[in-house]
């Protein structure tokens, strides 16, 4: 059974730049969960989807970021303007529901 | 607020010799309690869980204690086997409310040869 799948695995860009991560979860789950990972912490949800409805996104930054679940299975994070403070690892995890969640090797992204 | 904390940034033992990490938690309305494994580079890897209503779950070397009283949760590992160098993060679920894992802050675990 294929994993999470995340791209791009490394972003680098400038700082005002647009940029966007992608997620393929695991066929059949219908829970998917953005989480930003930074250096020497543990993972913290972002936005989580319910099939193709955020049904938590009360810790998306609403100013800056976007995300979507078209046909509630790929799912894209956008971030506009990016910011220095916005380098960190993205992870993006499926569940088929209830508390195992299964994580993709994450988007690392360095903001200059 | 942390709910979730993992004191120890970094744990070092012999290959052979039982590891022991640890995790406490402030929220008593967690269900479950989950641990995750992180090589660098990669994603967190589901090592292991225990439900709330349970003070022990055992699977291979890996075992996970829960002690609800002390809001306390520990992950032994028996033996220490080098390819267990990783990150170890403790993680809790709420089975109301956000309904997604709160996560500490992670122990770095060396396996010496």
């Amino acid at each position: 059974e294929a994993g999470v799948v995340q791209s791009p695995r490394y972003k680098i860009i400038e700082k005002k730049q647009p940029v966007a991560f992608w997620c393929n979860p695991i066929s059949g789950h219908n829970t998917l969960y953005w989480y930003l990972q930074n250096l020497g912490q543990g993972p913290e949800l972002l936005i989580r989807y319910e099939n193709e409805e955020a049904v938590d996104d009360s810790q998306l930054p609403k100013d800056r970021f976007s995300a979507e679940r078209l046909k509630g299975v790929d799912s894209t994070l956008k971030i506009q303007p990016a910011e220095l403070g916005d380098s960190a690892v993205y992870l993006c995890a499926s569940s088929p529901g209830g508390e195992t969640q299964y994580f993709g090797p994450g988007t690392r992204l360095l903001v200059l | 607020d942390q709910q979730v904390k993992q004191n120890s940034p970094s744990l070092s033992v012999q290959e052979g010799r039982i590891s022991i990490l640890n995790c406490d938690y402030t929220n008593s309305m967690f269900d479950y309690f989950l641990w995750y494994k992180k090589y660098p580079a990669e994603g967190p890897t589901f090592l292991i869980s225990i439900s709330s209503i349970k003070d022990k779950n055992e699977d291979g070397r890996f075992t996970v204690f829960l002690n609800k009283s002390a809001k306390h949760l520990s992950l032994h590992i028996v033996p220490s086997q080098p390819g267990d160098s990783a990150v170890y993060f403790c993680a809790a679920w709420g089975n109301t409310g956000r309904r997604a894992l709160t996560f500490g802050s992670g122990t770095r675990l060396q396996v010496q040869p």
